[in-house]
């Protein structure tokens, strides 16, 4: 256990249904990242927090994604009209930079399965 | 964008054998990192590798950088079977947060 918790851990959900996923970063962490995975590949970066502020965002991520982080603790990562190419593990890391030095914290991820 | 590339995709070895598992990016990066994922497991963070040539090491597992080839190397030093895993590296562009993955080395250790 890295100290980073994601829920739900597994989401089914019908095509064209919004669904919203919740991860909360180790606690004194000011970094918050959104990956999403698919089988047999790394994880593609989705967006980047510091603290509150969202400071990227992947050019490739559709309008239908959004994620939040009010007053900089927890964060949601909404999709809407879900698509079946949706599909995929959602992970959230968080980090804190210390000098030149960043390690990140991934949680357990959310599996969402789009019929 | 930083585009990361390992080499091989798949890796299967014998115990008590070493290897190699190549890691190249395009632009350059002022760091990169290995990480290992266990299957339906998340990520965990090996090294972190700021400045060329260099090198950490933990147990049988040993990171290099060389930032003028763009290349960095993650050795397996006489493998066990508890080190059958997935092996990502990533790495950073200067002047940006995204962290860019490679497909990562899926590595089985046969007894």
């Amino acid at each position: 256990d890295t100290g980073v918790s994601q829920n739900p851990r597994h989401k089914i959900t019908k095509r064209g249904q919004n669904v919203t996923f919740r991860c909360d970063p180790i606690s004194e962490h000011n970094r918050l990242y959104w990956y999403r995975q698919t089988l047999g590949q790394g994880p593609e970066f989705l967006t980047y927090f510091q603290n509150e502020a969202q400071l990227e965002k992947s050019r490739l991520l559709s309008d239908r994604f959004s994620a939040e982080r009010p007053k900089g603790s927890f964060s949601t990562l909404e999709i809407q009209r879900t698509e079946q190419g949706d599909s995929a593990m959602y992970l959230c890391a968080s980090s804190t930079r210390r000098e030149l030095t960043e390690t990140q914290y991934f949680g357990p991820g959310t599996r969402l399965l789009v019929l | 964008e930083l585009k990361v590339e390992q080499n091989p995709l798949f890796l299967s070895m014998q115990e008590g054998k070493n290897y190699t598992i190549y890691c190249n990016y395009s632009t350059t990066s002022d760091r990169l990192y290995w990480y290992r994922q266990d299957p339906g497991k998340s990520l965990e963070s090996l090294f972190v590798l700021l400045s060329n040539g260099a090198v950490k090491q933990e147990g049988r597992l040993m990171a290099s950088l060389d930032t003028k080839a763009r290349l960095s190397t993650l050795h397996i030093t006489a493998a066990v079977h508890d080190l059958s895993a997935t092996y990502f590296c990533a790495g950073t562009p200067f002047f940006g947060n995204q962290f860019y993955f490679g497909t990562g080395t899926s590595l089985t250790v046969i007894p």
